[in-house]
């Protein structure tokens, strides 16, 4: 069966520090992946999609990136977080159908 | 712009009756459509899903009804249970894109 990584469970990062968040999933190859965020009334925002390796699409112009350096490996990152990053960031994967299946999520508080 | 929009920021329905949820959708791309749970400080979990050629799908206690002349979908529970308290999420997708849009959820209080 598949199951859907991401460390850590929770973060407190300073104003102007770097970010790192790691997803990754097992049992199943070439997924699509998804970083979401879910923010205080809204809703899910999807940041970033990849359909393969190297393959990143973004959604929502911001301060954060994110990367594909294997199949199944999935990061997201920041040079500089700002006080508006903070939020619930979740990563989802889905096969070749419509669903889409979501980690246990990171609480990042920037303070 | 918001595609899919969940007007009902809460709901309260009492133990053992009917939650409906309600979705309602702009973009008449959308061919599927899927129910989402989700609990605090979880990552959310499919519920159910239908697609655009039927109008209802059924699956024990769920049952997710589509009218696309409205651009309209709910969400039923019969009967509710404790365990149902949630926020639920709606969300589409448009021939078999690789996105999905949510709408902002709706949370469910099953009162005792």
């Amino acid at each position: 069966s598949q199951t859907i990584h991401q460390w850590p469970a929770t973060l407190v990062q300073p104003v102007g520090s770097p970010l790192s968040l790691e997803c990754t999933v097992e049992g199943t190859s070439n997924p699509n992946l998804y970083w979401y965020r879910q923010a205080a009334g809204r809703g899910l925002q999807l940041l970033f999609y990849s359909v393969g390796i190297g393959q990143i699409s973004s959604e929502v112009p911001q301060n954060l990136s994110a990367s594909r350096p294997q199949d199944r490996q999935f990061i997201l990152s920041s040079k500089k977080l700002l006080l508006s990053d903070s939020g619930f960031y979740l990563c989802a994967w889905s096969p070749a159908t419509y669903e889409q299946y979501f980690g246990p999520g990171t609480r990042l508080t920037v303070t | 712009d918001q595609q899919v929009k969940q007007n009902s920021p809460s709901l309260s329905v009492q133990e053992g009756r009917i939650s409906i949820l309600n979705c309602d959708y702009t973009n008449s791309m959308f061919d599927y459509f899927l129910w989402y749970k989700k609990y605090p400080a979880e990552g959310p979990t499919f519920l159910i899903s239908i697609s655009s050629i039927k109008d209802k799908n059924e699956d024990g206690r769920f049952t997710v009804f589509l009218n696309k002349s409205a651009k309209h979908l709910s969400l039923h529970i019969v009967p509710s249970q404790p365990g149902d308290s949630a926020v639920y999420f709606c969300a589409a997708s448009a021939n078999r894109d690789d996105k999905i849009i949510f709408g902002k959820g709706t949370r469910l209080h099953i009162l005792p």
